[in-house]
């Protein structure tokens, strides 16, 4: 079968770092996507990974290992604003397959 | 505003009405896609549109009915709902079926009761 796992919830301090990680295993693999999802609103596209390596953009950076079928999303310089669930899918043979989603808490 | 729109944002009926969903986007995408998004589960894709076709259908029960008049436009009519449908449905639409670049929008809340 094929399955995303991602952590349920994790909590962050503003100002700090955090790093949100994504496993997988699929049939096919045509790139990664990272979605935010603020409470009440659409997923708004992040980032997306289809070679190896680290993409940054601006405070969120994301990275892909393939050969380990593993990802994550690291944001910097935590803002309040970033309280919001994280969603990770795969390109499986252009479908996607979504992972649960980690809600991500922001602590002054 | 995210580019699709979708109507109403929350919804309250009984398990004996008939409602519908709409979404409407105005980019010019060929694919349209309806998910269900219930807490703490992956998206569920139910159903996906391409140049109006339905394309797919993912074993979701009869008492949802897709409808897609054109490329702009996708309707989920419900009738005799369970309270276990209760979640958040979500749109989306893409150039076409196979590029995964996904526009969603904000979603219907309905609620069963």
């Amino acid at each position: 079968g094929q399955n995303i796992d991602q952590p349920t919830e994790m909590t962050a301090t503003e100002g700090a770092i955090v790093q949100i990680n994504c496993t997988y295993q699929t049939s096919g693999f045509n790139g990664l996507f990272w979605y935010q999802q603020h409470a009440g609103e659409a997923p708004t596209f992040l980032s997306y990974n289809v070679l190896d390596g680290l993409e940054e953009k601006g405070r969120f950076s994301s990275f892909l290992s393939r050969s380990k079928g593993y990802s994550y999303l690291l944001l910097k310089e935590l803002q309040m604003k970033d309280s919001a669930s994280y969603l990770c899918a795969v390109d499986s043979n252009y479908q996607l397959i979504w992972g649960a989603g980690t809600k991500l808490i922001i602590k002054p | 505003e995210t580019g699709v729109t979708q109507t109403p944002r929350h919804l309250v009926m009984g398990m004996t009405n008939k409602k519908s969903l709409k979404c409407e986007q105005h980019l010019g995408h060929n694919a349209m896609y309806w998910y269900k998004q219930s807490a703490k589960k992956p998206l569920e894709l139910m159903f996906v549109y391409n140049f109006k076709e339905q394309t797919e259908n993912n074993s979701v029960p009869s008492r949802f009915s897709p409808e897609c008049p054109n490329s702009s436009h996708l309707f989920l009519h419900l009738h005799t709902l369970q309270p276990e449908d209760s979640a958040l449905y979500l749109c989306a639409s893409s150039q076409d079926v196979g590029n995964t670049g996904y526009t969603f929008g904000s979603g219907t809340r309905l609620t069963v009761v």
